[in-house]
């Protein structure tokens, strides 16, 4: 079955970094797109991002674009998410999330999510 | 950015009747690219319905999506208690958006 297993809660401070990993099973890791997005407190989820795992290619949201890096490793079948120069307002539940359609369609809608990390920007 | 306007933005039904959300785009979008979601306490989003009309695997038959051009509806024909929820709608053309969604709960 598939599954997405991500990393666990992060707390970090302004100005810092946080990575966060999202570790695929139960399927062919470079055949489907993975979404990454988030959702803060009392909100609708935001999309962040997208990468092909099977070239590594990326388009990332409008706004995140110049703080948000997505890469990928195919010899674990990880994908990974990173945001730099974190402000109070980037504390939000972080989610991947697999693209219904196999690459290289263009962009989905997603079926299967991670289980969420928590990432808490605190001074 | 499309901006997704959801309504109403609580719902208070009855296990039984029939629920309508509604979700109106701030310009046309193509039906091929309108997603609906379920979302519950402490858990991750859902997909119910994805190109505004196709159920995911394993939805129940009950829940039904309709519209086109700017104006789309999830449709819950007879509510059951596990349905009682957050909804989103999503428009996934071009950079994709999220609605602001609908809470459904029991009155």
């Amino acid at each position: 079955q598939v599954q997405l297993v991500q990393s666990g809660a992060e707390v970090k401070k302004p100005g810092a970094s946080v990575k966060v990993s999202c570790k695929a099973s139960g399927y062919i890791f470079t055949k489907y797109y993975m979404h990454w997005m988030r959702q803060a407190p009392g909100q609708g989820p935001e999309w962040m991002g997208i990468i092909n795992p099977s070239d590594g290619t990326t388009s990332y949201a409008q706004k995140l674009q110049g703080r948000v890096t997505m890469t990928r490793d195919t010899s674990t079948s990880t994908v990974y998410m990173e945001v730099s120069s974190l402000r109070f307002e980037d504390t939000a539940v972080y989610y991947c999330a697999r693209g219904i359609v196999e690459v290289p369609a263009p962009i989905s809608s997603v079926d299967y999510w991670g289980q969420g990390t928590l990432v808490t920007v605190s001074s | 950015e499309i901006v997704l306007t959801q309504s109403p933005g609580t719902l208070s039904m009855s296990p039984g009747e029939r629920a309508t959300l509604s979700c109106r785009a701030s310009q046309r979008i193509s039906s091929s690219y309108l997603a609906w979601y379920q979302q519950k306490p402490g858990q991750a989003p859902r997909l119910l319905i994805y190109s505004t009309f196709s159920r995911a695997t394993g939805i129940p038959d009950r829940f039904s999506g309709s519209g086109s051009g700017t104006d789309f509806s999830l449709i819950i024909s007879t509510l059951e208690p596990e349905d009682f929820a957050v909804y989103y709608c999503q428009q996934y053309g071009n950079s994709p958006t999220f609605g602001q969604g609908t809470r459904l709960e029991i009155k």
